[in-house]
């Protein structure tokens, strides 16, 4: 199984601002995701973070909100832009659809 | 678009009792079926999956799903649950292959909470 590392951890964020958030994995993966999980709500997938291309967005998510890069087979960054109190969430990678790491927890004030 | 239905959304039990929790799910293709923990606190672990092949699952701590493909269901079991099994169950499933492989689609989650 993959080791998935997020950075933060944790964050505390002021209206309007942005945040990125890494995402490390241990060894090479095909496949890489971005999920949501809003308070008391299950988990919703954002995208999907294509190495060497653009993410591909799922409906309700859109790139200029949630703008993401993979240079690597190991890396990921999600940023989550222009941030309001709707945008507090934890926020999880995945690798391989399968692993998940131990999440960001955003609050937006 | 696929779907995932958890039928009970907190479940309490006393310690030794057995548990089953409900997974429905549509899609129309063949699948992966998960089953993720969430522990107070702590991050989502995987549990057990069905790729193919035996269509009863076993995973850690006990636990074991069984797919019925004709009910659409992966309902997870455990005969004799303990107070350290407090936690929030997901169901998911992605599409087997094609543009859904990998892409999760997570049900309601049901919160269990086993009294000692």
């Amino acid at each position: 199984s993959a080791v998935i590392s997020q950075k933060p951890s944790r964050d505390i964020c002021q209206r309007g601002t942005s945040l990125t958030i890494q995402c490390q994995v241990d060894s090479q993966v095909t496949m890489m995701f971005w999920y949501r999980q809003q308070p008391g709500q299950s988990l919703t997938l954002i995208a999907t973070a294509n190495q060497g291309s653009e993410a591909t967005y799922e409906s309700g998510f859109v790139i200029d909100k949630f703008p993401i890069s993979r240079p690597n087979l190991t890396f990921s960054t999600l940023t989550v832009s222009n941030m309001s109190p709707e945008d507090s969430s934890i926020y999880l990678c995945s690798s391989n659809g399968q692993f998940f790491g131990p999440g960001t927890r955003l609050t937006v004030l | 678009a696929q779907s995932v239905s958890q039928h009970n959304h907190h479940v309490i039990l006393s310690e030794a009792a057995s548990l089953e929790l409900g997974c429905n799910y549509s899609y129309g293709g063949t699948v992966n079926l998960f089953w993720y923990v969430q522990y107070p606190g702590q991050h989502l672990q995987l549990l057990l999956k069905y790729f193919s092949g035996d269509p009863l699952v076993k995973g850690i701590k006990g636990f074991e799903a069984e797919f019925i493909k004709s009910k659409f269901s992966f309902n997870l079991r455990k005969p004799s649950v303990q107070w350290s099994d407090t936690a929030e169950y997901f169901c998911a499933v992605n599409g087997a292959g094609g543009t859904s492989y990998g892409k999760l689609t997570f049900g309601q989650g049901t919160i269990l909470t086993v009294h000692p």
